[in-house]
């Protein structure tokens, strides 16, 4: 079976502060893609980024970075200098076996940003 | 532009009827899936489908039936809506090179 946690239920920052949102997986697949999303209150699904598991390095875009540790099977999220506009719920999800198979989601970090 | 529409956005229904949300995609996808969303629960796969006249159950499929008669679509129904399916539902499809689009969701209350 496959499991994605998400411990953290509910996280709240001040602008400018740096913030790390945690992931750990559960598979028994040798292939699979890990995945998040920001979930706006707008509420539309919004891609952030796919891993294979073949992959560890990690990867930044913008203020946004990941680590993936294969080691400690998490996938860590990471935002730099927070803004308001970052305020959303974010998932982290898994698809065992091949990229376009069933998705399993955490329970989502809800992120709350201050100004 | 290819594209997922979910409808309606927002639907309230009385305990008891039957209720069937629409997924319609244009981008071609084999793979279809249909999931809830719930506070402390992230998303939950309801039912999924990875091509014409296949059907799978998921994580929570009691209560709920889809059907796949063609590429486009795989409607979602509730056969006698609960209080308990009160939820956010959102409609996806993917394709192993592309990977997974979503739809905006159907806001759906059981009253």
């Amino acid at each position: 079976a496959q499991k994605v946690t998400q411990a953290q239920t509910e996280i709240s920052v001040v602008e400018k502060e740096d913030v790390t949102l945690d992931c750990v997986y559960e598979t028994r697949d040798t292939t699979y893609y890990l995945f998040w999303y920001k979930q706006p209150p707008s509420g539309e699904l919004v891609f952030l980024i796919r891993r294979n598991s073949f992959d560890e390095q990690n990867e930044i875009s913008g203020r946004y970075s990941w680590n993936f540790q294969k080691s400690t099977s998490s996938f860590n999220f990471t935002i730099t200098a927070s803004q308001v506009v970052d305020s959303a719920v974010y998932f982290c999800a898994l698809s065992g076996g091949w990229n376009g198979n069933k998705l399993v989601f955490g329970a989502g970090t809800i992120l709350r940003v201050k100004s | 532009d290819a594209e997922i529409t979910q409808s309606p956005r927002h639907k309230i229904t009385e305990t008891g009827r039957q209720v069937t949300l629409a997924c319609h995609q244009t981008w071609n996808h084999n793979n279809m899936f249909w999931y809830r969303q719930d506070l402390g629960h992230g998303l939950r796969l309801i039912h999924y489908s990875y091509g014409v006249q296949d059907t799978n159950k998921g994580e929570v499929s009691d209560g709920y039936s889809v059907s796949r008669s063609n590429t486009e679509d795989l409607p979602l129904t509730l056969e006698s809506a609960a209080s308990s399916q009160t939820s956010v539902y959102f409609c996806a499809s993917s394709d192993a090179n592309y990977g997974y689009t979503f739809g905006s969701g159907t806001r759906l209350t059981v009253v």
